[in-house]
């Protein structure tokens, strides 16, 4: 079972829409998880961090985090065609430095 | 702003040379990874290291080596390069403690062995 899971996709949303990308992770001691977007022939870039269960909103994003059910989501508000990209979700353990990436979720919006 | 850097953005080299790719990193932090990405195998964890002079393993070190002499700057090595090094090399930093391990990358190496 790899240890954090993605839909590869690819996920195509309406532009206005909201986009949702889903990550789902196997170690209960998980503590941190984080989410990066990738443009095509460009290095990750961390967007948004998550800690706690619950919500977190910075501008259009939102990350959701659920411990108890290994869930960890992204949604984008009122998508646009520059959030076309790779998302990337990483989980790391307590303790740990090493970040687990999942393989990623390209996600198009259409004009 | 974390600034990571890489000394090139695209290297060719022939199958045998010694490779050298260079991380700089301004934000003082003591974690710095190096990475390679290759379609359909995602993020793959070479080495890391969480100190001056120190160096761990990642999920696949063979044919690679690390130097970490000072704590801005994080080398990798390849000894002997082959055709199925070439691949994206990213290097990452990230501070600890407490709610970091952020990790910020730099703008990526794209080897290419011939």
């Amino acid at each position: 079972q790899k240890e954090v899971e993605q839909n590869s996709g690819p996920l195509s949303v309406p532009e206005g829409a909201i986009a949702s990308l889903n990550c789902t992770y196997s170690d209960r001691v998980s503590q941190s998880f984080f989410w990066y977007r990738q443009y095509s022939g460009k290095s990750p870039e961390l967007i948004m961090s998550i800690y706690s269960n619950g919500d977190k909103e910075d501008g259009r994003f939102t990350a959701q985090l659920n411990k108890a059910s290994q869930y960890v989501s992204l949604l984008i508000r009122d998508s646009q065609p520059s959030d076309s990209a790779t998302y990337l979700c990483a989980v790391i353990g307590q303790g740990a430095q090493k970040l687990v990436f999942g393989q990623g979720t390209r996600l198009t919006i259409n004009p | 702003d974390v600034k990571v850097t890489q000394s090139s953005r695209y290297l060719v080299k022939r199958t045998g040379e010694k490779v050298f790719l260079e991380c700089v990193q301004d934000m003082d932090h003591e974690n710095m990874f190096w990475y390679r990405q290759d379609p359909g195998l995602g993020l793959r964890l070479i080495y890391f290291s969480y100190d001056v002079k120190m160096k761990e393993k990642g999920d696949i070190p063979e044919g690679y080596s690390v130097s970490r002499e000072k704590k801005e700057r994080f080398s990798l090595i390849l000894e002997s390069a082959s055709t199925n090094q070439t691949s994206m090399y990213l290097c990452a930093s990230s501070t600890s403690g407490g709610t970091s391990y952020e990790q910020y990358f730099g703008p990526g190496t794209r080897l290419t062995v011939t």
